[in-house]
């Protein structure tokens, strides 16, 4: 089954610099999300980016998608402590399912 | 976590028993899905549910079984034919766009 792959497993980098995520896939998809779980939490949807759309914006977000690499990254900027999470990438994987990636944990240091 | 709930937070589970966690949703959607995470990994799909009175098996559905009698609630029983059933469970509500909205989840814990 297609799956969203992150890369890197983990990130650290201290409050303001901007944090980079990727997503590698491996099938056409008709839709991307990216997610936020804090430790022990339930996961927070951020964005959803169409196979259509090469750009999206949320806040301090912003998100691409280059289907052609089956890829995409996530760019949190001015990132702050509270940012500390881990990232997924989730991909329609047919029918109803959704397949999510194994996460990037991301570190902010304040 | 909006109207998702799921009870409870924590659970422990002898050997041998079955165990069901309660998944509860307020938002009206008609799909519900169950997830398992195990530590500093993915979510992996256990079962999902379009409508009342049906379900699918998702990817590891061996040793669960759901219901699904009311659009409310779509509880999961973790039977004692799933052999390591330490993890942390989530519950989902899907909406028309595709974006998931997630419970708190419930942590299970084989004493």
């Amino acid at each position: 089954s297609q799956q969203g792959e992150e890369d890197p497993q983990a990130l650290s980098i201290q409050e303001g610099e901007n944090a980079t995520m990727n997503c590698s896939y491996k099938t056409s998809i008709n839709n991307l999300q990216w997610y936020r779980q804090n430790s022990g939490r339930g996961l927070v949807h951020l964005i959803l980016i169409r196979s259509n759309e090469r750009e999206k914006h949320s806040g301090r977000l912003r998100v691409t998608l280059d289907t052609s690499k089956k890829s995409s990254s996530l760019l949190i900027t001015a990132s702050r402590a509270a940012d500390t999470a881990s990232y997924f990438c989730a991909t329609d994987g047919g029918g109803f399912k959704t397949i999510f990636g194994a996460g990037t944990r991301l570190f902010v240091k304040a | 976590d909006g109207g998702i709930t799921q009870s409870p937070k924590y659970l422990f589970r002898k050997e041998g028993q079955n165990v069901t966690l309660s998944c509860e949703q307020n938002l009206n959607h008609d799909a519900m899905y169950w997830y398992r995470q195990d530590p500093g990994q993915g979510l992996r799909l256990i079962y999902y549910s379009q409508i009342v009175n049906d379900f699918q098996k998702g990817d590891i559905a061996e040793g669960y079984s759901v219901s699904r009698e009311k659009k409310e609630s779509f509880p999961l029983t973790v039977t004692s034919a799933q052999k390591n059933p330490t993890a942390f469970y989530l519950c989902a509500i899907r909406t028309g766009g595709n974006e998931q909205f997630f419970g708190p989840g419930t942590r299970l814990t084989v004493l």
